[in-house]
């Protein structure tokens, strides 16, 4: 079992559609986790920290589920900018430990 | 926020000869930086992780002979990738915990995409 999946997809959604993507991941200790975003050819981006009560950022929320061990995001009235992969992240311990990303999940937002 | 710049961006190389690629956080010190590639089509895959004033430490299956890594300060470490051969071509991007105060996770270098031929 991969330490992190994800659906590589690619979700393809009309604008305006509501997206959810989830990832599991295998270590129960597991400490921090983050959803990025990269665009094709260029370097990920922080979109956002995951905690455990959950947060929101605009249209995007996040969620983490410990005892299931998946994080999911959820974008709500998807545009055309958010076309891109989506990456888990998962870091094992705090601080400076080892950090494991996900393969990615790709979306394409159709107009 | 935190940055890092990394270059060269771009670099082709003949087979045989070594690359070098830079990573340096501009605003903030990184006693640890992290070293990564990316195939097409994949996700990207953690090589070492580089410490500052000691040994990098090098994930399974990683060269460390061939993957040479030098932090040598607290806001540069670099990449040198020794007898590059095709099969080496790749997307190397570089990061650094972002530090306290400013958005949590990592911040990554702009990527270096290495050819040889």
């Amino acid at each position: 079992r991969k330490e992190v999946e994800q659906d590589p997809g690619p979700f393809n959604v009309p604008e305006g559609a509501t997206v959810a993507f989830n990832c599991t991941y295998s270590n129960s200790a597991s400490q921090s986790f983050f959803w990025y975003r990269q665009d094709c050819r260029k370097e990920p981006k922080l979109l956002m920290s995951v905690y455990s009560s959950g947060n929101e950022d605009g249209r995007f929320t996040a969620q983490l589920n410990r005892a299931s061990q998946y994080i999911s995001l959820l974008i709500r009235d998807s545009k055309l900018s958010d076309s891109a992969t989506y990456l888990c992240v998962v870091n094992d311990k705090g601080g400076y430990q080892k950090v494991t990303f996900g393969t990615g999940t790709k979306l394409q937002v159709i107009p | 926020g935190a940055v890092v710049s990394q270059h060269p961006s771009r670099v082709i190389c003949k087979s045989g000869t070594s690359v070098k690629i830079e990573c340096r956080s501009l605003d903030f010190q990184a006693t640890t930086m992290f070293w990564y590639r990316q195939f097409p089509k994949q996700s990207l895959m953690l090589m070492a992780t580089s410490n500052e004033g000691s040994k990098a430490t090098y994930e399974q299956g990683v060269e460390k002979d061939k993957f040479l890594i030098n932090h040598a300060s607290l806001t540069l470490s670099t990449l040198t990738v020794t007898s590059a051969h095709p099969e080496d071509s790749s997307f190397y991007i570089c990061s650094a915990r972002a530090p306290a105060g400013a958005s949590s996770g990592y911040t990554f270098g702009s990527g270096t995409r290495l050819t040889v031929v």
